[in-house]
């Protein structure tokens, strides 16, 4: 199946700090980029949708401000965690739609753990 | 409000025998279904999907089964292996504008050697 890769693998940071977390897709081109959120023992839920070239749509209750997406070729999508304070610590976790691929199947990066303290 | 729900957080069975993990809906509209297995500090795959056009689909020991009336959905793994031991995400689809997947809580998988 397709690959998609994620960096960095987990990140440790102060309160009050960016992260920036890339989500690339190695073998196809992604033109929407989904990036998702788990908790421990928890769904993993939707935060924004993201199409190469536009802006990103953003699921209820994101705020968009602080879970900046950039979707800018058709390989990397960027989520970039600012101001991060230790509520943000989860499981950050990217998905890919190949649009050669069976409707919609989404390949889903490794996961990005983040621990702001 | 949950719209797939997996009500059994966790499923332990012997190895070589069936594990049946449900699924059920609330929205009659989803047309497509997918199970994706998750190992831990990992991103889930893709294990195998249905449309709502169907009600069984087949891929080696995984089959799922689709229930469109009593909204329900169930994956059979037979025969279980340790290897199988992993969290089973049901996820389900709509097709349209705007259209993502919904995924269900997950269920912890363990299967006893």
């Amino acid at each position: 199946g397709a690959v998609v890769s994620q960096h960095p693998s987990w990140v440790i940071c102060k309160s009050g700090t960016s992260v920036k977390i890339e989500c690339r897709s190695l073998d196809f081109q992604a033109t929407t980029m989904f990036w998702y959120r788990q908790f421990p023992k928890q769904s993993l839920m939707l935060m924004a949708t993201s199409n190469e070239g536009s802006k990103a749509t953003y699921e209820q209750g994101v705020e968009k401000d602080k879970f900046l997406i950039n979707h800018a070729s058709l390989t990397l999508s960027t989520l970039t965690v600012t101001s991060a304070h230790p509520e943000d610590s989860s499981f950050y976790i990217c998905s890919a739609r190949d649009p050669k691929g069976f409707r919609e199947t989404q390949y889903f990066g490794p996961g990005t753990r983040l621990l702001v303290l | 409000d949950q719209q797939v729900k997996q009500n059994s957080p966790s499923l332990s069975v012997q190895e070589g025998r069936i594990s049946i993990l449900n699924c059920d809906y609330t929205n009659s509209m989803f047309d497509y279904f997918l199970w994706y297995k998750k190992y831990p500090a990992e991103g889930p795959t893709f294990l195998i999907s249905i449309s709502s056009i169907k009600d069984k689909n087949e891929d080696g020991r995984f089959t799922v089964f689709l229930n469109k009336s009593a909204k329900h959905l169930s994956l059979h793994i037979v025969p279980s292996q340790p290897g199988d031991s992993a969290v089973y995400f049901c996820a389900a689809y709509l097709t349209g504008a705007n259209s993502k997947l919904t995924f269900g809580k997950g269920i912890t998988l363990s299967v006893r050697p």
